[in-house]
């Protein structure tokens, strides 16, 4: 069964960063592309990164280009996102996602973790 | 960027009706849609992609069409089960675009 779980999420003031990071188990963690979506409190589903299954290729949304960096551990099935320079309107739930295989599509998805920034 | 526009905003409807949920591009996607299901307080759930192709384990009262900038998510027969709010999204190039989802009400 495939399963994603994210974690490190939390309350942290503007300016400051964060880390969150998806455990992944139930499939080849290797072979797969991964996602980072978040959903503002009440507010619709937002794209914010993809990383290839190599880590060969990266790509941001323009609202975290520059601040926020995808990257993945292979050996611990282990997906992250660093997060600096926080502000608050990026409050929203985080959701990991595992694409499928040749398509960017999001077939699995966390349960999500919570980020609030607020000071 | 490739706009996603999702009409209407709020759908009712009663159990057992053919309902139908719309999504227009910006511009040519070449099919490269998809249907996700949110349920409230949960993760969404992959419906439907490559704009007319069930995910494994979907109920086949849901269906999809479409191509060029228009497409649709049929229910052939509304179930309570399928009160949720429901996002197309487009990867036929960056960035990635979610549309701002019609949410689904059993009247």
């Amino acid at each position: 069964e495939v399963q994603l779980v994210e974690s490190g999420g939390g309350l942290v003031k503007p300016g400051s960063s964060l880390k969150l990071s998806c455990v992944a188990s139930g499939f080849t963690f290797s072979s797969y592309g991964m996602h980072w979506i978040r959903q503002a409190p009440k507010k619709g589903l937002e794209w914010i990164a993809l990383i290839y299954y190599d880590s060969s290729n990266k790509y941001y949304a323009d609202s975290v280009k520059g601040r926020f960096t995808i990257s993945r551990d292979n050996s611990k099935n282990t997906l992250y996102l660093e997060m600096n320079s926080l502000r608050s309107e990026d409050t929203a739930m985080y959701y990991c996602a595992k694409s499928p295989v040749r398509r960017v599509s999001f077939d699995y998805w966390g349960q999500g973790v919570m980020v609030t920034v607020s000071s | 960027d490739i706009q996603m526009t999702q009409s209407p905003p709020v759908l009712s409807a009663s159990v057992g009706d053919r309902v139908t949920l719309s999504c227009k591009a910006s511009q040519n996607i070449n099919k490269n849609l998809d249907w996700y299901q949110q349920k409230h307080g949960e993760a969404p759930k992959l419906l439907i992609y490559y704009t007319n192709n069930l995910q494994t384990g979907i109920p086949s009262r849901f269906s999809g069409s479409g191509s060029g900038t228009d497409y649709t998510l049929t229910i052939s027969s509304l179930q309570p089960e399928d009160v949720a709010t429901y996002y197309c999204y487009q990867y036929n190039s960056g960035p990635l675009t979610f549309g701002s989802g019609t949410k689904l009400e059993i009247k």
